[in-house]
C-alpha cells in the first residue's frame, strides 16, 4: 500500500539557517504530494503541493519538488524564522475513482531559536 | 470564508463510555473526511464521504466507529464503546471535489482523552 517516510525530529535549528525536511514515499499510482504545518495549538494548513513529476510546490519561502526518479518530495527553506517552528507532515494523496485519502508520514519537528 | 468547524473541542470520558464528535465543512465543499491523529503519529483517514455516500471506510473500526452525513453537510463520528486506544485527535476535513490533487482544509480537531 501507499506509505510516506520522513526524516524523525525533532530538528532543532537555529534563526535563518538553511532547512531540509527529508521525505520519501511509496505509491502504485501517479499521486499528489502535499506538505501540511501544524502550528502550536492549531489545526493542519496546507503549505505547498505538487501534482505532477519535476512540479515545483512553494509557499511562504519554503519550496518542494516532485521526484519521480528518486521517489522524493523534500521541503527546503533557506532561511528559517523562529514562527516557523511547527510540526510538519509530508502527505500524498493516490486517487482511485472518487476515494482521494491523504496518506500520512509521522510529522517533523522543527524548533527555531534565536 | 469560514473554515472546517468541529466540537467539542476537547472531551474526556471513561472507557466503555460514548462519545459523539460534529463536524460543518466549508460550505460548498462535497468531499468530507475524518481522520485519527494518535500522539506522535500522522493523521489516518477513518472515513470519506462524497455528499452523503461513504466513498471509503476500510480503516473505521465499524464494531464501534459508526459515521453519518445524512443531508450531505455536517457530519457526525460516533465511537459506542470507547476503548483506552482510542485516545487521539479526531480532524474532520473537506474538500471542494474528490480528486487526488484537490487540497483537503482541516478543522482544529476534536481532543479525546479516554480514562
Amino acid at each position: 500500500g501507499d506509505s510516506v517516510t520522513q526524516m524523525e525530529g525533532p530538528v532543532t535549528l537555529s534563526e535563518e539557517a538553511f532547512l531540509t525536511i527529508n521525505c520519501t514515499y511509496t505509491a502504485t499510482g501517479y499521486p499528489s504530494l502535499f506538505w501540511y504545518v501544524q502550528y502550536p495549538g492549531e489545526g493542519l494548513q496546507l503549505l505547498l503541493k505538487a501534482t505532477k513529476a519535476d512540479d515545483k510546490g512553494s509557499n511562504k519561502g519554503f519550496e518542494a519538488t516532485y521526484r519521480k526518479e528518486t521517489t522524493s518530495f523534500h521541503l527546503e527553506k533557506g532561511s528559517v524564522q523562529v514562527s516557523d517552528s511547527a510540526v510538519y507532515f509530508c502527505a500524498l494523496s493516490d486517487s482511485t475513482g472518487t476515494a482521494s485519502k491523504l496518506t500520512f508520514g509521522t510529522g517533523t519537528r522543527l524548533q527555531v531559536t534565536l | 470564508e469560514a473554515g472546517v468547524a468541529q466540537s467539542p473541542r476537547y472531551k474526556i470520558i471513561e472507557k466503555r463510555q460514548s462519545v459523539a464528535f460534529w463536524c460543518n465543512p466549508i460550505s460548498g465543499h462535497a468531499t468530507l473526511y475524518w481522520y485519527q491523529q494518535i500522539l506522535g503519529q500522522g493523521p489516518k483517514l477513518l472515513i470519506q464521504f462524497q455528499n452523503n455516500g461513504v466513498v471509503d471506510d476500510s480503516q473505521l473500526p465499524k464494531d464501534r466507529f459508526s459515521a453519518e452525513r445524512l443531508k450531505g453537510v455536517d457530519s457526525t463520528l460516533k465511537i459506542q464503546p470507547a476503548k483506552l486506544e482510542d485516545s487521539a485527535v479526531y480532524l474532520c476535513a473537506s474538500s471542494y471535489t474528490s480528486g487526488g490533487t484537490g487540497t483537503q482544509y482541516f478543522g482544529p480537531g476534536t481532543r479525546l482523552l479516554v480514562l
